[in-house]
């Protein structure tokens, strides 16, 4: 399977500051990546889709101007999540979708993201 | 949209024993059923999954049922050890490169020594 990293591991930061978070796919080339959100004791929730070379496509209800998606090349996306408040504290986890006959998402290590 | 119900929300089982967690799926276009552990902290890891042309499928300790026309699944671990101890998402989707996961809540399985 698809190994995918993230960077930082976790961040502390003020409110109103910016947080950028990256998800790299180390050994597979992904022309789309997936950005969850994680709050405690619950489940996984898709926030956007990451597509290399376009714009990313958000759910409802996501903030396309406070999440900033960049999917800069087949192994890199970036989530910048701009003017940070409390409620934004959460386990922002990125996965990669794998092709070749099937569909199967590999998941990074997740970036705990804490703003006071 | 699909939506996907998972029970319980916890599960205590003795070491030894077997653990049984249970998802529904709305939408019958579905046809890929994954399951992640995720262990304190980290990312979610993909332990089993399957297609809906097959109705079982094992390796070693765990084993995952499809029921299509019922729409459930089920995901099952034997002799279950201390280490089995996490949260357990199934999901759903309809199979394609891209298409989207939809998850269910989660089960927290703790196994007692």
């Amino acid at each position: 399977g698809a190994v995918v990293s993230q960077h930082p591991s976790w961040v502390i930061c003020k409110s109103g500051t910016s947080v950028k978070i990256e998800c790299r796919s180390l050994d597979f080339q992904a022309t789309t990546m997936f950005w969850y959100r994680q709050f405690p004791k619950q489940s996984l929730m898709l926030m956007a889709t990451s597509n290399e070379g376009s714009k990313a496509t958000y759910e409802q209800g996501v903030e396309k101007d406070k999440f900033l998606i960049n999917h800069a090349s087949l192994t890199l996306s970036t989530l910048t999540v701009t003017s940070a408040h409390p409620e934004d504290s959460s386990f922002y986890i990125c996965s990669v979708p794998t092709s070749g006959g099937g569909f199967v998402q590999f998941f990074g290590p997740g970036t705990r993201l804490t703003v006071l | 949209g699909e939506n996907v119900e998972q029970h319980p929300s916890t599960l205590s089982v003795q070491e030894g024993d077997s653990a049984v967690i249970k998802c529904t799926y709305s939408d019958s276009a579905s046809n890929y059923f994954p399951w992640y552990k995720q262990e304190l902290g980290k990312g979610p890891q993909l332990i089993i999954d399957i297609r809906s042309n097959v109705g079982e499928k094992k390796d070693q300790r765990i084993a995952v049922t499809l029921n299509k026309t019922a729409k459930h699944f089920s995901l099952h671990i034997t002799e279950t050890q201390p280490e089995d101890s996490a949260v357990y998402f199934c999901a759903a989707s309809e199979g394609n490169a891209g298409n989207m996961l939809t998850f269910g809540g989660g089960t927290r399985l703790m196994v007692k020594p």
